[in-house]
């Protein structure tokens, strides 16, 4: 079946670095995207979002890039921070027939561990 | 204002004990999803409602599962018979309209022991 996977399960930063954290989707018809964020013990955060009729949208701090011939997703997160350490999972909402389905199909995550 | 919030916080059961599993969404949002996330893993779709359509419940495991929304608003899980497999934190999520970012809330820690 189509999933959401990610190429990393690790990734370790120090503060102030930039981190990029990959996500490959296999269904084409998916046509939003989000990033999340999950602290220890807490449901996941919202970080940013983007339709498939666009290829970067940059909020603070963080841009995410969508490379639909390749089926690539990435979220980018400038001058990392200690608060950042936490595991990000990206998710995909796909379409059929024009119409959106809300279910999101999630990654399994990637654990971002940023050192002061 | 108010996030998404679920009650209990955390649930400890005996086998074969039914639970109820409590969401109040953000007020305003049509839609609501409920997903299901086992130590160290993703997070997997159970149901969800927007407005008063039919629920789509393609991501419930098993017939022990079900899930109401009264008024458009509060929602409630049940699960009945629970298996030690159920264990798990259920996450509620809503948001503005279907297809759109979802918000969640912290999570329902069932232990069936």
């Amino acid at each position: 079946g189509e999933s959401v996977g990610l190429h990393l399960p690790t990734l370790s930063v120090q503060e102030g670095d930039n981190s990029i954290i990959n996500c490959a989707y296999s269904n084409s018809a998916s046509d939003y995207f989000i990033w999340y964020k999950q602290e220890s013990g807490k449901g996941p955060q919202f970080i940013i979002d983007i339709r498939s009729n666009m290829d970067k949208r940059q909020g603070q701090r963080v841009t995410v890039l969508l490379n639909k011939t390749v089926k690539h997703l990435s979220l980018q997160i400038a001058a990392t921070q200690p608060g950042d350490s936490a595991v990000y999972f990206c998710a995909e909402n796909f379409a059929a027939g024009g119409t959106s389905y809300g279910k999101l199909t999630f990654g399994q995550g990637t654990i971002l561990t940023v050192h002061p | 204002g108010a996030g998404v919030s679920q009650s209990p916080s955390n649930k400890v059961t005996e086998k074969g004990k039914d639970v109820e599993l409590r969401c109040d969404p953000i007020s305003g949002h049509t839609a609501l999803y409920w997903y299901r996330q086992s130590l160290g893993q993703g997070l997997e779709f159970l149901i969800y409602f927007q407005g008063n359509s039919a629920p789509d419940k393609s991501g419930l495991p098993s017939d022990r599962f079900s899930a109401e929304r009264t008024g458009g608003s509060v929602s409630t899980l049940t699960i009945q018979r629970t298996q030690q497999e159920d264990s798990a934190v259920y996450l509620c999520a809503s948001s503005p309209r279907m297809g759109s970012e979802q918000y969640f809330g912290p999570g329902t820690r069932l232990t069936v022991t």
